[in-house]
């Protein structure tokens, strides 16, 4: 079965404009996850979606942003670009959510690198 | 702040065991542990996961300590698709921190 998709892969933007991010999750999956990856500070949690509920959200300043529709897909949007958020994003998704999901597996897709010049 | 300590790096010859050192001093009881890779330009994948018993799978071995303090992953032959960084992880609830993780270097 086809696994988490997201797009786009690669993007470049200026400081001060806005992003948005999409992701398809595995089908019948209805858990989304975000992740920032950057070099220095590695991979960090952003948020979790479930049932187009968000579940749980890491310690980013409200710039960033997320949804997720009915259909399990899920959008995070980054308002106000600046330099510190080139970095590469990463959707999971899995069944169900994590507070019950402790012994679960968490599927990733590829990510969106962003560049914000 | 990441609950586990892994070393930065470590080097292996191809069709060798590996084995991957995972610290969890600060485990809680309810702390699953899991394992995850993330090969060049792809995002991390599942490797594997337990509780408290040892655990194989077709991928590697999990063996954790009797107190859960520490924990070690096994990739029985390694290969040169291998190499990666390789993240040990604790979750608990929703919890799940990727730390620094372990450059995995494989030598053929």
């Amino acid at each position: 079965k086809a696994g988490v998709t997201q797009t786009p892969r690669y993007l470049i933007k200026t400081r001060g404009q806005q992003v948005t991010l999409s992701c398809s999750p595995i089908s019948g999956h209805r858990s989304v996850s975000w992740y920032q990856q950057t070099p220095g500070q590695g991979l960090q949690f952003l948020f979790e979606y479930f049932s187009e509920t968000q579940r749980n959200k890491g310690n980013f300043p409200g710039r960033f942003s997320g949804r997720q529709f009915s259909n399990s897909r899920s959008e995070m949007n980054v308002s106000t670009l600046e330099l510190g958020d080139s970095a590469l994003y990463l959707c999971a998704s899995s069944l169900l959510y994590r507070e019950i999901l402790n012994a679960g597996e968490l599927f990733f897709g590829e990510g969106s690198r962003l560049t914000v010049l | 702040d990441a609950k586990t300590t892994q070393p930065n790096s470590m080097e292996s010859n191809e069709e060798e065991p590996v084995h991957l050192p995972c610290n969890h001093s600060t485990i809680s009881g309810t702390d699953y542990i899991h394992w995850y890779r993330q090969l060049p330009s792809q995002g991390p994948e599942y490797v594997i996961h337990g509780l408290t018993s040892n655990v194989n799978n077709r991928m590697a071995s999990l063996a954790i300590a009797e107190d859960r303090k520490s924990s070690t992953l096994i990739l029985h032959h390694a290969t040169l698709r291998d190499a990666a960084v390789y993240y040990c992880i604790l979750t608990e609830n929703n919890d799940m921190r990727f730390g620094a993780g372990t450059r995995l270097t494989v030598k053929p």
